[in-house]
């Protein structure tokens, strides 16, 4: 089957640093994705994962394990506009297809 | 540039009528994808074309589900005959090489 695990909601203060973990089990697995969503908008890309590490982009940064089908999207000096679902997402060998999370709510309070 | 364009961004009819949702790719991206999120749940993979072929469709609910993209440039999904499960909202996406791809805002489809 193929299922991914996200918080449902997580509550950080500005200027702090949180992590967002996911955990997947697809049938075939290619890379990883991290979207933005804010409400009522479409949801933005942020990164996308294929080799385990980390990967820094600015103030959010993403990391993959592949043997132990993780990932988790760290963002630092928090804002009051990060406030936003966060959506993990993986692409499936091949390449055609992405699975979603539920996307973790993140609420980021003065 | 333009990004992806979505018409209608909303469209309420009737249990039994037809709906017929267009998304314009951004200029150049021969993938194109249709998502669906139906009100507390993750947002669903429905199809996937690259230029005027379907890569995979394995997403579509069922045959009620038509979707579209003649000359591999916009894409029309058409729902017939709409029932009430089928509210929600759809989402389209482009992308140049099949890895980051841009959303667009969507369409909110009620189903009464």
């Amino acid at each position: 089957g193929q299922n991914i695990d996200q918080p449902t909601e997580m509550t950080a203060t500005e200027g702090a640093i949180v992590q967002i973990n996911c955990t997947y089990q697809t049938s075939g697995f290619n890379g990883l994705f991290w979207y933005q969503q804010h409400a009522g908008e479409a949801p933005t890309f942020l990164s996308y994962n294929v080799l385990d590490g980390l990967e820094e982009k600015g103030r959010f940064s993403s990391f993959l394990s592949r043997s132990k089908g993780y990932s988790y999207l760290l963002l630092k000096e928090l804002q009051m506009k990060d406030s936003a679902s966060y959506l993990c997402a993986a692409l499936n060998t091949g390449g055609f297809k992405t699975i979603f999370g539920a996307g973790t709510r993140l609420f980021v309070k003065a | 540039e333009a990004g992806v364009t979505q018409f209608p961004s909303h469209s309420v009819i009737e249990k039994g009528q037809t709906v017929t949702l267009r998304c314009d790719p951004i200029s150049g991206h021969d993938n194109l994808y249709w998502y669906r999120r139906v009100m507390g749940k993750e947002i669903k993979f429905l199809l996937h074309f690259v230029k005027e072929s379907k890569q995979d469709e394995s997403g579509m609910p069922n045959n009620r589900f038509l979707a579209e993209r003649t000359g591999g440039t916009y894409s029309t999904l058409k729902v017939q005959p709409a029932e009430l499960e089928d509210s929600g909202v759809y989402f389209c996406a482009s992308s140049p090489k099949g890895i980051e791809q841009f959303f667009g805002p969507g369409t909110r489809l009620t189903v009464l």
